[in-house]
């Protein structure tokens, strides 16, 4: 079974500072990654995902993450955060079946960042 | 284009009691699942169903029904409420091969 651990809970930042939100993963085979993000009392919006290819992969708000294999690591960056950025991300796999998920994901506990004036 | 759409957004309950979160989207996703969002232990998949009339379990699946009659929806019955079944529920419908997953706004539950 594959598992996700978000090495911080919370993440506290001042504005325009950057920021890394960590990820790291364990599964005997490969996997598909996913960043989502979620606002108070709102659904998850996808940030970014790594299906193949390019280890680095861009996504929405400015956001990028890194998959590094050897280090079964899937972190999220941005150079330049805003108060706007102000939420929880979630980092999550999914073991394709044929390059098909299904739709099934296991995610990580979340981190809550927090982006300070 | 209205997504997912979770109907009720809050609901509390008694111990016992039974009721039904229902889920629809309206983009002719192939692939829908629940999921249950508790606080530090991220979302867990509840169901999950590739298509009409076929569903399957997830990892936290017990006290929990699901069906699929359409491909639109997809509603999850919880059969006798328990106190460990408070939670936030989201439901998610997903394309290219499930991997760009659409989630619901979610649907407050507290069971006393």
């Amino acid at each position: 079974a594959q598992s996700v651990t978000q090495l911080d809970s919370q993440v506290p930042v001042f504005e325009e500072a950057p920021v890394e939100l960590r990820c790291n993963y364990s599964s005997s085979v490969s996997v598909y990654l996913f960043w989502y993000v979620q606002y108070p009392n709102q659904g998850l919006q996808l940030l970014l995902k790594y299906l193949s290819g390019s280890t680095l992969v861009k996504g929405i708000n400015g956001f990028e993450a890194e998959f590094n294999k050897s280090q079964t690591s899937f972190h999220l960056r941005k150079p330049s955060v805003h108060i706007s950025d102000t939420a929880e991300y979630f980092c999550a796999v999914s073991v394709p079946a044929g390059g098909t998920s299904y739709g099934k994901l296991t995610f990580g506990q979340g981190t809550i960042l927090t982006v300070h004036p | 284009n209205a997504g997912v759409t979770q109907t009720p957004k809050f609901q509390v309950l008694k111990t016992g009691q039974s009721m039904t979160l229902q889920c629809a989207q309206d983009m002719n996703h192939e692939y829908m699942s629940w999921y249950r969002q508790d606080p530090g232990m991220g979302l867990r998949l509840i169901h999950y169903s590739v298509g009409a009339g076929i569903t399957d379990q997830g990892e936290v699946p017990n006290g929990y029904n699901v069906s699929r009659s359409t491909t639109e929806d997809f509603p999850l019955r919880l059969l006798s409420a328990a106190p460990s079944q408070t939670s936030v529920y989201f439901c998610a419908s997903s394309q290219d091969g499930g991997n760009t997953i659409y989630f619901g706004e979610g649907s407050w539950l507290t069971v006393v």
